[in-house]
C-alpha cells in the first residue's frame, strides 16, 4: 500500500539547535516527494521537492531510497520555522498521498 | 502567482443542510482537488478532478460529491451535512504532468456543523 508516515506529531527544539523531521514512505515505483509547510493562519505551501535538490530557508532533503525516506533538516533552528510540516509522496496518476503532519516548535 | 480562492473562511451549518464549498485557481490548472485536514489525520482526499466535467473519488468521498462545470472552479457539495463533517476544507490546485505536480493551496473553510 503507498503510504506516508510521520513519526513525530510535535517537535519541540532549542532556537539554534538542529532539527530533523522524519518522512517514510511505501511506494514500489519511483516516487516523487515533497516537503509542504504550513504556517500560523497562513495557506499550505510548498517548502521543498527532491527532484529540486534545492535549499529552502535553510532546509534541505536528501532522498535516501534505501531507507525509502527523505526527512527534512535544518542546522540551526529559527523561531520562524515553527509551523506545521506535511510529508507528502506522489505517486505517478493524479493524487498525492500526505503524512499526517509534524508541529515543530522551536522555543527561544 | 498562483492564487487558489475558496468561497468562506468560516462557515456554520445545521445537521442536514445542504453546504456548498467553492474553489476556484487562475492559473488554468488542469487538476483540482478537495482534502479535508483534521489533526493527527493529515490531509485526506475527498475528490479530485482532472478535467472540466471529470472527477475521481478520493479515499473518503462518502457524504460528499463535487462538481466541475468550468475549468477554473471546483465545487465540493455536502448533500446532508452531519456534525462528523465538521472539519477544515483545502480546495488545490495543480498544473500536472511530469514534474508539474506541486499543489497550490487555498486558504481553507472551517466548516462547523452543528
Amino acid at each position: 500500500a503507498q503510504r506516508v508516515t510521520q513519526p513525530e506529531k510535535l517537535l519541540s527544539v532549542f532556537k539554534g539547535a538542529p532539527v530533523e523531521l522524519k518522512c517514510n514512505y511505501s511506494y514500489s515505483g519511483s516516487p516523487e516527494l515533497f516537503w509542504y509547510v504550513q504556517y500560523s493562519r497562513q495557506r499550505l505551501q510548498l517548502l521543498l521537492r527532491h527532484i529540486s535538490r534545492e535549499s529552502i530557508k535553510g532546509f534541505t532533503a536528501d532522498l535516501n531510497k534505501g531507507e525509502t525516506s527523505f526527512h527534512l533538516k535544518k542546522p540551526f533552528a529559527q523561531e520562524e520555522d515553527s509551523a506545521m510540516y506535511y510529508c507528502a509522496l506522489h505517486t505517478g496518476g493524479f493524487k498525492t498521498i500526505f503524512g499526517a503532519g509534524t508541529r515543530l516548535f522551536v522555543k527561544a | 502567482d498562483v492564487k487558489v480562492t475558496q468561497s468562506s473562511r468560516y462557515l456554520v451549518k445545521r445537521t442536514g443542510e445542504k453546504v456548498f464549498l467553492e474553489c476556484v485557481q487562475d492559473m488554468d490548472h488542469e487538476n483540482m482537488f478537495w482534502y479535508r485536514q483534521d489533526p493527527g489525520l493529515g490531509l485526506r482526499l475527498i475528490y479530485f478532478s482532472y478535467d472540466v466535467k471529470m472527477k475521481e473519488k478520493g479515499d473518503i468521498p462518502e457524504g460528499y460529491s463535487v462538481s466541475r462545470e468550468k475549468k477554473e472552479r471546483f465545487s465540493l457539495i455536502l448533500e446532508s451535512a452531519s456534525t462528523n463533517q465538521t472539519s477544515m476544507y483545502l480546495c488545490a490546485s495543480s498544473p500536472g504532468g511530469p514534474g508539474n505536480n506541486e499543489q497550490f493551496f487555498g486558504p481553507g473553510t472551517r466548516l462547523t456543523v452543528l
